[in-house]
């Protein structure tokens, strides 16, 4: 079983749509949580990072659920402009951080 | 700022030939990285450095050496390049955070695209 797991996609989903994703971890011990965003051919750049009370910006919304080890974002009235690959990252422990192979969303008109 | 940097954008080498991948950082952060990025297998770590003159393996070291002789810059040397080291290479540079332990936030650098031929 890998470290972190997503689901790859690709989600399909027209403007305006709810969207979510989840990314699974292995490390019940993990203490950091992350989304970041990666549009085509450019390097990842973080997107928020994931607390134990859950936290919003503006139309985003990431959560932990540490019972069943996973974190979850939601992407409410989705812009063309969300259309890239979300990576989740988890710190494993000490300075050992792991990337989930990342989720493509493609917003259509 | 320029933020994180990487030196060249793009190569194209031999089997047996041998190279060496520049990433620079202007934000004084402590800790740099440097990862590969391959279809359906996310980001994978192959040497980090928590501060000048300390390196340590990551996930994948193997075929990898690493150096960190001055704090803004991080070099992974690919000795004898393989087809399998075809792939995106992305440094990542993070503050230090409370007793020296990183804050986790990584800024990335654009990327080097290497083929192996």
């Amino acid at each position: 079983r890998k470290e972190v797991e997503q689901d790859p996609g690709p989600f399909n989903v027209p403007e305006g749509a709810t969207v979510a994703f989840n990314c699974t971890y292995s490390n019940s011990a993990s203490q950091s949580f992350f989304w970041y965003r990666q549009d085509c051919r450019k390097e990842p750049k973080l997107l928020m990072s994931v607390y134990s009370s859950g936290n919003e910006d503006g139309r985003f919304t990431a959560q932990l659920n540490r019972a069943s080890q996973y974190i979850s974002l939601l992407i409410r009235d989705s812009k063309l402009s969300d259309s890239a690959t979300y990576l989740c990252a988890v710190n494993m422990g000490g300075d050992d951080m792991r990337f989930g192979a990342g989720t493509r969303l493609t917003v259509k008109p | 700022n320029a933020g994180v940097t990487q030196t060249p954008k793009f190569r194209v080498l031999k089997t047996g030939q041998s190279m060496t991948l520049l990433c620079a950082q202007d934000m004084n952060h402590e800790y740099m990285y440097w990862y590969r990025q391959d279809p359906g297998m996310g980001l994978r770590l192959i040497h980090y450095s928590v501060g000048e003159g300390t390196t340590a393996k990551g996930e994948v070291p193997d075929g990898y050496n690493v150096s960190r002789l001055k704090k803004q810059n991080f070099l992974l040397g690919l000795e004898s390049a393989a087809p399998s080291q075809t792939s995106v290479y992305f440094c990542a540079s993070s503050y230090t955070g409370l007793a020296g332990v990183s804050t986790d936030t990584q800024y990335f650098g654009p990327g080097t695209r290497l083929t192996v031929l």
